[in-house]
């Protein structure tokens, strides 16, 4: 079974750009959460879909937008890039909603120049 | 502000030793409190603790969690190169659905 897969790995955008990063949830699962991970800190909650919802948002600008299609698969939207936007982006996903059963995936590495 | 603090920050032995890891965490609604590993990017999980006192064992890693101290440490015994990681803990509540995660522990193991 393939885990958690995340595209693309690494990434380079300029300031001011948009940049979509992508997440395919274990099979069968139907949540997908996203983490950003500034280097040096712990993740930090973005979004969490479960059955295409909106099911939690953390303390983001709205700069950051997301959506879960119906094959379960998820997509990071970052608008109107900035420098401090430079991050691991992780993608987690569970059976359910909550954090029960979370497998992260190897993360996104945008850098942001 | 629910909050996770994580010390040391950083920690280098030699292999062989025995290192403690803590986490302290200060989250409303306390559900569980969980310890990854993280490597390069993914972090993998090692424990969930729900309960004070009981002490989770994975060969030479360990862990326990306290919930008077709102606390918990990650004991790894007879360390080895492969044990160099940042060590995450996270911690979830009854309402909500994202963990709260302390800063991590980077920990360097030298030959």
């Amino acid at each position: 079974d393939a885990g958690v897969t995340q595209s693309p790995t690494h990434l380079i955008k300029t300031r001011g750009q948009q940049v979509t990063l992508r997440c395919s949830p274990i099979s069968g699962h139907k949540s997908v959460s996203w983490y950003q991970q500034v280097l040096g800190q712990g993740p930090q909650f973005i979004f969490q879909y479960y059955e295409k919802e909106e099911r939690g948002r953390g303390n983001f600008p709205d700069r950051f937008s997301a959506r879960q299609f119906p094959n379960y698969s998820s997509e990071l939207n970052v608008n109107a890039l900035l420098l401090g936007d430079s991050a691991l982006y992780l993608c987690a996903s569970s059976s359910g909603t909550g954090t029960y059963g979370y497998t992260f995936g190897s993360g996104t590495r945008l850098t942001v120049v | 502000e629910d909050k996770v603090v994580q010390s040391p920050l950083s920690l280098v032995v030699h292999e062989g030793d025995t290192v403690t890891l803590n986490c302290s965490y200060e989250v409303t609604n306390f559900r569980s409190l969980l310890w990854y590993k993280q490597e390069k990017k993914a972090p993998t999980f090692l424990f969930m603790l729900t309960s004070s006192g009981i002490e989770k064992k994975s060969g030479r890693l360990s862990s326990i969690l306290d919930k008077k101290e709102l606390s918990s440490i990650l004991n790894i015994t007879a360390t080895q190169t492969g044990d160099s990681a940042i060590y995450l803990c996270a911690v979830a509540a009854n309402t909500g659905n994202q963990f709260y995660f302390g800063t991590g522990t980077s920990l360097t193991v030298i030959p």
